[in-house]
């Protein structure tokens, strides 16, 4: 069965600092991987995906990601980050049965 | 467009009662998702839909009804509501071309008293 697992539950930065947040998956086949966000009151938003091809995904808002198949990761990060960036975070893993899971999220405060 | 439309946005419940989710989508998506999403535990899909007239059960499925009687309508049914299901509700469809990501609805906000 699909697992997406992120370990960072709430994460606390300066604004400018960078930000990596982790996911792991777990599953044998060819998956997609996402990042979503949501804001405060929000329902949620795509800021990026891999199906194929080049690892390194560039997303909305300055967002990037890296498909690492050899770890079963997928990790977002963004070299500097803005307070409006305050948001929290889902990967999310589909595979060909056309289920998407979803990881536990990952809360991101930035201190202004 | 409006996108994917969920009704209601709040509900308050008695234990017990029962009560029909809507969702609503008009991008012509085959696939349509239901979660919850409960503090610290992410979205956890309920039910899900590859198409008209079909139902597969998610991660956590117990006490909920679906159905898919239109290509565009998901139905989430809660026979006998319980205060573990309180939780926000997300709607999602999605498109079967290769490069595809789900659409969310806003979200019905659900409290079981």
């Amino acid at each position: 069965a699909q697992s997406v697992s992120q370990h960072n539950h709430h994460v606390i930065l300066s604004e400018a600092a960078s930000l990596e947040l982790g996911c792991n998956y777990s599953y044998g086949g060819t998956v997609n991987l996402f990042w979503y966000v949501q804001y405060p009151g929000q329902h949620l938003q795509l800021l990026l995906k891999y199906f194929s091809g080049d690892p390194l995904v560039k997303g909305i808002k300055g967002f990037e990601a890296e498909f690492i198949k050899s770890k079963f990761s997928f990790n977002l990060r963004k070299p500097s980050v803005q307070w409006s960036d305050t948001a929290e975070y889902f990967c999310a893993v589909s595979s060909s049965a056309s289920k998407i899971i979803f990881g536990s999220g990952t809360r991101l405060s930035i201190r202004p | 467009n409006a996108g994917v439309t969920q009704t209601p946005k709040f509900r308050v419940l008695k234990t017990g009662q029962s009560m029909t989710l809507l969702c609503a989508q008009d991008m012509n998506h085959e696939y349509m998702y239901w979660y919850r999403q409960d503090p610290g535990m992410g979205l956890r899909l309920i039910h899900y839909s590859v198409g008209e007239g079909t139902t597969a059960k998610g991660e956590v499925p117990d006490g909920y009804n679906v159905s898919r009687l239109k290509k565009q309508n998901f139905l989430l049914g809660l026979e006998s509501a319980a205060p573990s299901q309180t939780s926000v509700y997300f709607c999602a469809s999605r498109g079967t071309g290769v490069v595809t990501e789900a659409f969310f609805g806003q979200g019905t906000r659900l409290t079981v008293v």
